[in-house]
């Protein structure tokens, strides 16, 4: 069965670095979305992007923050300049109309 | 308007009872009422979906009822097992713009032997 994938599982990084998460949809989607979840919070939206571009963003998907389909199968989350509250887990997602699959996620820990 | 309000945060059931899972809302805008279901540490699972023209829908032990005048919307499991303890979130989707989900707050369950 095809499904979302994610890399890296876990990444730590210092505050004030860059760090890209990566995503692979699954191959027919068209719709890709970042969400994140704060440990034991809810799942929040950040991003959503289709046919190369951002479709809609909420108010965490500031300037620090920017999403690109480099290929025809990856899609990355860029995080120019993280803070110690960007710690959470990523969860990327994609569909083809309704139902939105979602990945493993990335935990990212900046210290 | 753009909340969707989920209750209770946590839930304790014994083998085989049926815990229910209460979620409302306010945007009539939403079109589509998804339930995840997520184990620690890993992604959210869809589980089961409804759209608002049904009031109900079955898949296996899972059943999600809709009542559209209230603006709610539940999900029942039935002949709940251990390995049902999970967080389950509710989610709506309105229609247009980026097609985002918005998440419940999440419910705790636990099923014990």
């Amino acid at each position: 069965e095809p499904e979302v994938t994610q890399t890296p599982s876990h990444q730590v990084t210092q505050m004030g670095q860059e760090v890209i998460l990566r995503c692979v949809p699954i191959s027919n989607h068209l719709y890709f979305y970042w969400y994140r979840q704060i440990l034991g919070q809810k799942v929040e939206f950040l991003v959503s992007f289709y046919n190369n571009e951002i479709s809609e963003k909420s108010e965490i998907f500031d300037d620090q923050f920017s999403v690109e389909r480099p290929d025809g199968s990856n899609f990355t989350l860029k995080i120019r300049s993280t803070k110690l509250e960007d710690s959470a887990m990523y969860f990327c997602a994609s569909t083809y109309n309704y139902e939105q699959y979602f990945g493993p996620g990335t935990r990212l820990t900046v210290t | 308007q753009q909340q969707v309000k989920q209750s209770p945060q946590s839930l304790i059931v014994q083998k085989g009872g049926i815990p229910i899972i209460n979620c409302a809302y306010e945007n009539t805008a939403f079109d589509y009422f998804p339930w995840y279901q997520q184990f620690p540490g890993k992604g959210p699972a869809l589980l089961i979906a409804i759209r608002p023209d049904v009031s109900e829908k079955k898949e296996g032990r899972f059943t999600i009822s809709f009542n559209k005048s209230a603006k709610q919307f539940s999900l029942h499991i039935m002949d709940s097992q251990p390995g049902d303890s999970a967080t389950y979130f509710c989610a709506a989707r309105k229609t247009g713009g980026g097609n985002k989900l918005t998440f419940g707050t999440g419910t705790q369950l636990k099923v014990e032997l």
